[in-house]
C-alpha cells in the first residue's frame, strides 16, 4: 500500500524551512528518502528504522514516529539546491514490499 | 564505471513491437529493483530480485511485462507487444540486499512508443 505524502507541492524562498510528511496506515520496518532532480535519476538522501530515530546531514534531517508510522524529512535554511521532488519509500518488512510515496514537489526560489 | 548502468538511454519503437531494457547493477549488489516513470509521476514499483530468491513480480502491470536476471547480475525487462501506455522513463536500482539499504539508481532507459 502507498504512503501518503504531504504537502503534494511547496514553494520556498532560499533560506527558509519546509516539512515533508510521510505516513503509511501499516505497521513499517523502514522509511528511506531520495530526492528527485528534474530529467535526473532519484538520489539517496537517508534511511529510518522503526524503534524511531532520527537522522541528519548537513541541513536536511529525518524523524520516524513508529507509534504514528509517520516520517518526517525537515529542511533547513534552504538552498537553490534543494529543489525537486521528494519520494519517501516505506518498506513494510526486511526486504519485503518496498513502495514509493507519490512525491513532494519542492521548488526553492531565490 | 562504478554506478548503474542502463541501456539503451532513449528507445523509439512502434506500437506492437517487443522492446528488451538492461540493467548492469553495481558490482556485489545483490537486490535488483525495476520502476515505471511516466511524465510528471512518481516512481512505480515493478519487479524486485533479491539473490537467489523468488522475484517479486507483484508490480508488473500485465502479462507482456517480464525480467529476468542472469547470474545474479545483468537483468533484462521485457514489454512485448508494446503500447502507447508504456511510454515512460524504466528505472533501473541496485542495493547490497533487501532492507534498510539505499537504493543506487541508474539513468534510466526512455521509451516512447509511436
Amino acid at each position: 500500500q502507498q504512503p501518503v505524502q504531504s504537502p503534494q507541492a511547496v514553494i520556498l524562498r532560499e533560506g527558509e524551512d519546509a516539512v515533508i510528511n510521510c505516513s503509511s496506515s501499516k505497521a513499517l520496518y523502514s522509511v528511506h528518502w531520495y530526492r528527485q532532480k528534474h530529467g535526473e535519476a532519484p538520489v539517496f538522501l537517508m534511511i529510518l528504522l522503526k524503534g524511531g530515530e532520527q537522522k541528519g546531514h548537513d541541513k536536511i534531517s529525518a524523524s520516524f514516529n513508529e507509534k504514528k508510522q509517520q516520517s518526517s524529512l525537515y529542511l533547513t535554511a534552504s538552498q537553490l539546491s534543494y529543489s525537486g521532488t521528494y519520494f519517501c519509500g516505506t518498506e513494510r518488512d526486511y526486504g519485503q514490499n518496498f513502495v514509493f510515496g507519490p512525491g513532494t514537489r519542492l521548488s526553492v526560489l531565490p | 564505471g562504478a554506478g548503474v548502468s542502463q541501456s539503451p538511454s532513449n528507445k523509439v519503437t512502434e506500437k506492437g513491437k517487443d522492446v528488451e531494457l538492461r540493467c548492469d547493477p553495481i558490482s556485489g549488489h545483490t537486490a535488483l529493483y525495476w520502476y515505471r516513470q511516466s511524465l510528471g509521476q512518481g516512481l512505480e514499483f515493478l519487479i524486485y530480485f533479491q539473490g537467489n530468491s523468488a522475484p517479486d513480480k507483484s508490480g508488473l502491470p500485465s502479462d507482456r511485462f517480464s525480467a529476468e536476471r542472469t547470474g545474479g547480475s545483468v537483468s533484462t525487462l521485457t514489454i512485448q507487444r508494446t503500447q502507447q501506455e508504456d511510454s515512460a522513463v524504466y528505472l533501473c536500482a541496485s542495493s547490497l540486499g533487501g532492507g534498510y539499504r539505499p537504493q543506487h539508481f541508474g539513468d534510466g532507459t526512455r521509451l516512447s512508443i509511436l
